[in-house]
C-alpha cells in the first residue's frame, strides 16, 4: 500500500497523560501536514513539515503540542498532558510538491480519546 | 472566523437525481477550490478542484462551478448514485507561498436513497 499510512488509529489517554502520532507519507512525498477534525466540525490545519524543517505551524496550539518530520522514520504529532478537549481525530496528509495547486493525500485518521 | 462555510448539514437525494452542494467563502486571496469527499472512519479523498481562473470544472458526474463575484461555488453531481453518500467537503487554498494549507468548510452529508 503507497497510501499515507498513520497509526494508531486508535488511542486512548487519560488526562495528564501523552499522545504521539505517527505518520508516514506517500512514497515519493516530501511534504506532510497534520489537520485535526473535532466532532461535528470542518478538518482544521495545524502544520506542514518538510524533512526535517518546521514550515508553517500557525494552526498548532502554542503550547503542549509539537510536531516533527525527520530525516528518517516517520513525521509524529505529539501532544503532552492530554485534556478532554484533545479528543479528536487527526489526520496526515502528504503532497508530492509544495505548491499551494498541490493535491494532498490524506491518510486515514488517528482517533484520540482522553478519558 | 469561518472563512469556507458550508450552510447545508445534510442533503438527501434520491438516485438517478442530479445532488447540488454549495459552498461559500470569505477570503479574497483564496484562489484554488477543492471538494473532499469522506466516508465514515476513513480519511478525505480528493474529488475535484479548480482554479479561480476559471468558472466551470468538469470530470464524469462530478462538475464545480465557481462565481467569484458571489465567491460561491458549488459541486453537481449527476446522476446520484447510493456511493455518493459520503460527507463532502469543500476547501481552499491561496497563494501566500505556503503550499496546499488547505482551509476546509464543516462538510454536508450527502444521502443518496433508492
Amino acid at each position: 500500500n503507497a497510501g499515507v499510512m498513520q497509526n494508531p488509529r486508535h488511542l486512548v489517554r487519560r488526562r495528564g497523560q501523552e499522545a504521539r502520532l505517527r505518520c508516514s507519507p506517500m512514497k515519493g512525498h516530501s511534504h506532510v501536514y497534520w489537520y485535526r477534525q473535532l466532532p461535528e466540525e470542518g478538518l482544521k490545519f495545524m502544520v506542514y513539515l518538510q524533512k526535517e524543517n518546521i514550515i508553517d505551524e500557525s494552526g498548532m496550539p502554542k503550547e503542549r503540542f509539537s510536531a516533527e518530520f525527520p530525516k528518517e522514520g516517520p513525521s509524529i504529532l505529539r501532544i503532552q498532558q492530554v485534556v478532554r478537549g484533545d479528543s479528536a481525530a487527526y489526520f496526515c496528509a502528504s503532497s508530492q510538491q509544495g505548491r499551494h495547486t498541490g493535491e494532498l493525500f490524506f491518510g486515514e485518521g488517528s482517533r484520540l480519546t482522553v478519558l | 472566523d469561518q472563512q469556507v462555510k458550508q450552510n447545508s448539514p445534510s442533503l438527501s437525494v434520491q438516485e438517478g437525481r442530479i445532488s447540488i452542494l454549495n459552498c461559500d467563502y470569505t477570503n479574497s486571496m483564496f484562489d484554488y477550490f477543492l471538494w473532499y469527499k469522506k466516508y465514515p472512519a476513513e480519511g478525505p479523498t480528493f474529488l475535484i478542484s479548480i482554479s479561480s481562473i476559471k468558472d466551470k470544472n468538469e470530470d464524469g458526474r462530478f462538475t464545480v462551478f465557481l462565481n467569484k463575484s458571489a465567491k460561491h461555488l458549488s459541486l453537481h453531481i449527476v446522476p446520484s448514485q447510493p456511493g455518493d453518500s459520503a460527507v463532502y467537503f469543500c476547501a481552499a487554498s491561496a497563494n501566500t507561498g505556503t503550499a496546499s494549507k488547505l482551509t476546509f468548510g464543516t462538510g454536508t452529508r450527502l444521502q443518496v436513497t433508492l
